[in-house]
């Protein structure tokens, strides 16, 4: 079965610092990858995507993640981080067709003056 | 842009009753989904929709659940007789085929009393 880890449940980090989210997968065959954002109240926003190709992705909000099939892992990075990007963030593996996705648990960022 | 749309943003329901959540997806997407999130955990995949009929439920989607698409507009989710442990975010998402990402809505916040 699919599975997703996020090993760090809360990071914190200086408002300019660089950033990176880990996300492990467990997947048999070459899995869709996502990345999304929750701000507080909120839905959840597609950050990007892997399906295919290109393994360094660029989503919005100057966020970008490597797919690594090697070590199973799709982390998310953003070199400098804004106040604004205090949010939950989660990875998702799915596949095409009509299966769910499957998240991992989320990492809580917080970021400090 | 277009946008998954969920009503209410906040229900407040008694132990017992029923509440209907509805969605209306994006117009021309062809897959279904409800998710939702119990405060503080990760979002988990409740039943995937497609041709009028499901496709997929996980154990959660008991016999107290039950999916409609009445009009070929909305989606809704119907839980007949609500428990405590029914509070939580519930989540719409849509897709447009087998290869794209899902949208998601944002959010029916649950709150069974």
């Amino acid at each position: 079965a699919q599975s997703v880890t996020q090993p760090d449940i809360h990071i914190t980090v200086s408002e300019g610092a660089s950033l990176e989210l880990r996300c492990n997968y467990s997947y048999g065959a070459t899995p869709y990858l996502f990345w999304y954002v929750q701000s507080p109240g909120q839905g959840l926003q597609l950050l990007l995507k892997y399906f295919s190709g290109d393994t360094l992705v660029q989503g919005i909000k100057g966020f970008e993640a490597e797919f690594k099939r090697s070590q199973s892992s799709f982390n998310l990075r953003k070199p400098s981080v804004h106040w604004s990007d205090a949010a939950e963030y989660f990875c998702a593996v799915g596949e095409s067709g009509n299966t769910p996705l499957v998240f991992g648990k989320g990492t809580r960022l917080s970021v400090i003056a | 842009e277009p946008e998954v749309t969920q009503t209410p943003s906040h229900q407040v329901t008694q132990m017992g009753q029923e509440v209907i959540l509805r969605c209306v997806p994006i117009s021309n997407h062809l897959y279904f989904y409800w998710y939702r999130q119990i405060l503080g955990q990760k979002v988990e995949f409740l039943v995937s929709f497609y041709n009028n009929e499901i496709s997929e439920k996980s154990e959660i989607f008991d016999d107290q659940f039950s999916v409609e698409r009445p009009d070929g507009s909305n989606f809704t989710l119907k839980i007949r007789s609500t428990k405590l442990e029914d509070s939580a975010m519930y989540f719409c998402a849509s897709r447009l085929d087998r290869a794209t990402e899902a949208f998601f809505g944002q959010g029916t916040r649950l709150t069974v009393v």
